[in-house]
């Protein structure tokens, strides 16, 4: 069975970093690429990040350019977002999900940014 | 413009179908498309249903009924999600997705009501 858990969401000030985990069983993490999607309150989905198997090629949403950062360790089955100046728009539950077809989702980690 | 536009809401009655569609801007031509189809009950994570560029290269999801179809129409540059024999557990928002220029692009939702 898929499993996708996310880990690392909570409540920051604007300005803050706060760093979000993934850890994947049940399929192998290392032959696929990797997704983050953000969903704020109440609207709809949005791509922030996705990262090669490797590693070797990283895309990323205009608006978290420079601020997020993708990465994965596939030795432990794991992924990451690290969030650094963080806006109030960025405030939203984070899934992370798995493959280019974003065939298996987490059930998410809401990240809150406020003073 | 937004690069995917999906109608905000539909009703249909239970045991008929909807239809919901997922139009592509101007300049963005839905024959080269794979479109990607995803289901969201209230409270819950994204759910994958199906992916559909042409009726020889499509993909149902692991799980997802039959009655959960892909198509296109050309004519109007659109993606449509088929569902046959609405049930109430169907209320839900659908969302499109495509791969555009090295990044994910999903469209607004279509809010599902089965009454």
């Amino acid at each position: 069975e898929v499993q996708l858990v996310e880990s690392g969401g909570g409540l920051v000030q604007p300005g803050g970093s706060l760093r979000l985990s993934c850890v994947a069983s049940g399929f192998s993490f290392s032959s696929y690429w990797m997704t983050w999607v953000r969903q704020a309150p109440g609207k709809g989905l949005e791509w922030v990040a996705s990262m090669k198997q490797d590693g070797s090629s990283i895309h990323y949403v205009d608006s978290v350019k420079g601020r997020f950062t993708i990465s994965r360790d596939n030795a432990q089955s794991s992924l990451y977002l690290q969030m650094n100046s963080l806006r109030a728009e960025d405030t939203a539950t984070y899934y992370c999900a798995s493959t280019n077809t974003f065939d298996y989702w987490g059930l998410g980690t809401l990240v809150t940014v406020s003073s | 413009q937004a690069v995917l536009s999906q109608p905000s809401s539909l009703s249909a009655s239970p045991g008929a179908s909807a239809s919901l569609t997922c139009t592509l801007r101007s300049g963005i031509n839905v024959g080269t498309y794979m479109i990607y189809w995803y289901q969201q009950k209230a409270g819950s994570p994204p759910q994958y249903l199906l992916k559909y560029k042409s009726d020889s290269d499509k993909q149902q999801g692991s799980g997802v009924p039959s009655r959960f179809s892909g198509s296109k129409d050309a004519s109007a540059n659109a993606g449509i999600l088929l569902i046959s024999g609405l049930q109430s557990e169907d209320e839900a928002d659908y969302y499109c997705m495509i791969w555009h220029s090295s990044a994910s692009v999903f469209g607004g939702g279509t809010k599902l009501t089965v009454l």
